[in-house]
């Protein structure tokens, strides 16, 4: 199972909005609505921020919302924040009823 | 509170065996998957498999196939992840991870950073 395909790097101002990308194939991301997005901080544990594709756990910022189009699934981060800077990742549940991540993207705020 | 806390850092030689452990409070332990994940330094979040802790059976990324196991202790709410054959490729931190039905990660263990050195 390859990983899934995000942006190595997005960095975007306080304030704006910034949107990641998370590439698979009909396998995973375009067969299922079982994606998700974790963020985690340097020497941190990750936290869930999106999960089935565009639900928001308890306690997430509403700033934080999920898409999907096709084999291609989206994380916008809007009004972006200096807390905002860490590394994001994807997964996807698989037709191999395996999991799988994205490399992760790090995002930097200006 | 939901809570799943590992065992601490560990140091090995290659091709020796490792066994991290993962005790889990806070909810029904045999109710929801445990999955495993690694992260290699600098690198990305990688999936390795996953324990129904009610049944045993296991499910394991074909990467790992052979060189992982995943185990549970139904009464003391402990899941277990054990690799064997270690070499350096496999220096990382091994995080525990509590599963939902649709594949999601909602609680995550600490982390317990294992180091393959001689």
């Amino acid at each position: 199972q390859s990983a899934l395909t995000q942006p190595a790097s997005v960095s975007g101002s306080p304030g704006q909005s910034i949107t990641i990308s998370c590439t698979g194939t009909s396998s995973d991301v375009g067969g299922y609505k079982y994606v998700s997005w974790h963020q985690q901080h340097p020497g941190k544990a990750p936290k869930l921020m999106i999960y089935d594709v565009s639900n928001r756990p308890s306690g997430v910022s509403d700033r934080f919302s999920g898409s999907k189009s096709g084999n291609t699934a989206s994380l916008t981060i809007s009004g972006l924040q200096a807390e905002d800077e860490a590394d994001y990742y994807c997964s996807s549940y698989t037709s191999s009823t395996t999991l799988v991540f994205g490399g992760g993207t790090k995002v930097t705020v200006l | 509170q939901v809570q799943l806390v590992q065992s601490g850092t560990d140091v090995k030689e290659p091709g020796a065996s490792v066994k991290v452990s993962c005790k889990a409070s806070g909810y029904t332990f045999i109710y929801f998957q445990m999955h495993w994940v690694r992260q290699a330094p600098g690198e990305g979040l990688e999936w390795m498999g996953r324990i129904n802790p009610n049944t045993g059976d296991t499910k394991y990324a074909q990467k790992f196939e052979g060189r992982v196991t995943m185990t549970r202790d139904r009464s003391t709410s402990t899941a277990y992840m054990e690799v064997s054959g270690l070499t350096s490729d496999d220096t990382g931190v091994y995080f525990c991870t509590r599963g939902k039905p649709t594949g999601y990660f909602d609680f995550w263990g600490q982390g317990t950073l294992v180091t393959v050195s001689t």
